[in-house]
């Protein structure tokens, strides 16, 4: 079973900085990753997937990039509203499984 | 727009039984897959069961194997996940949520809370 670790498990930022979220799979996934931002109180919320697709309506400061063990989530100038947690997912093929990082926590400097 | 309203949450205790419901909008909802995912209080997200859309496959997530049955009606445009011998274990905020090509989620209702405890 693969499994996907993310880091920092916290990040503390300003707003206007740059976020950069790091997720590593146990094994290759290729290009089949997806990042979700959810905040307090909220369902999650796709934002990129297949590593690099920003899903409809997700501002262009969102940048996924990566392939292989290797992804990252890029926010190029963090805004008030992206301080949340955001997790990365995979299906693994066998057993048909959907898994889910631990998370990564953008929060305020 | 599409809409994904879940119900039947509530408070149980361990061993018994909930049935929870998805009512889904503003989508051709006998075309797509659709998935069952948890948030235990203050934790993670853990994906709970997932049924192609037309029931032809269903998955579970290993931790609820035989407890937990998934289906759909796809006549009334909703999706359930029948919950039996709880645990409190189970306790956590439930989602359904729509497939995307077979291996994402791009939309998601409110959630619905699940509360196992004597």
């Amino acid at each position: 079973e693969i499994v996907l670790t993310q880091s920092p498990a916290t990040l503390s930022l300003s707003p206007g900085e740059r976020a950069t979220l790091s997720c590593r799979a146990s094994q290759s996934v290729s290009s089949y990753l997806a990042w979700y931002q959810q905040k307090p109180g909220q369902a999650p919320r796709l934002l990129i997937y297949d590593a690099s697709n920003r899903a409809t309506g997700i501002p262009v400061r969102f940048s996924g990039s990566g392939s292989g063990t290797d992804f990252t989530l890029t926010i190029s100038s963090l805004e008030p509203e992206d301080f949340a947690v955001y997790y990365c997912q995979h299906r693994s093929d066998w057993p048909r499984t959907w898994t889910f990082g631990r998370g990564t926590k953008v929060e305020i400097k | 727009q599409v809409q994904l309203v879940e119900s039947g949450g509530g408070v149980v205790q361990p061993g018994r039984s909930l049935r929870l419901s998805c009512e889904a909008s503003g989508f051709i909802f006998s075309s797509y897959g659709m998935r069952w995912v948890r948030q235990a209080p203050g934790k993670g997200l853990e994906w709970v069961a997932a049924i192609w859309y037309d029931e032809t496959n269903k998955y579970y997530a290993d931790s609820v194997k035989g407890r937990f049955t998934i289906s759909r009606d796809n006549s009334k445009n909703t999706l359930f996940l029948q919950m039996n011998s709880l645990r409190a274990e189970d306790t956590a905020v439930y989602y359904c949520a729509r497939d995307r090509y077979q291996k994402y989620f791009d939309y998601w209702g409110q959630g619905i809370m699940v509360t196992v405890s004597s």
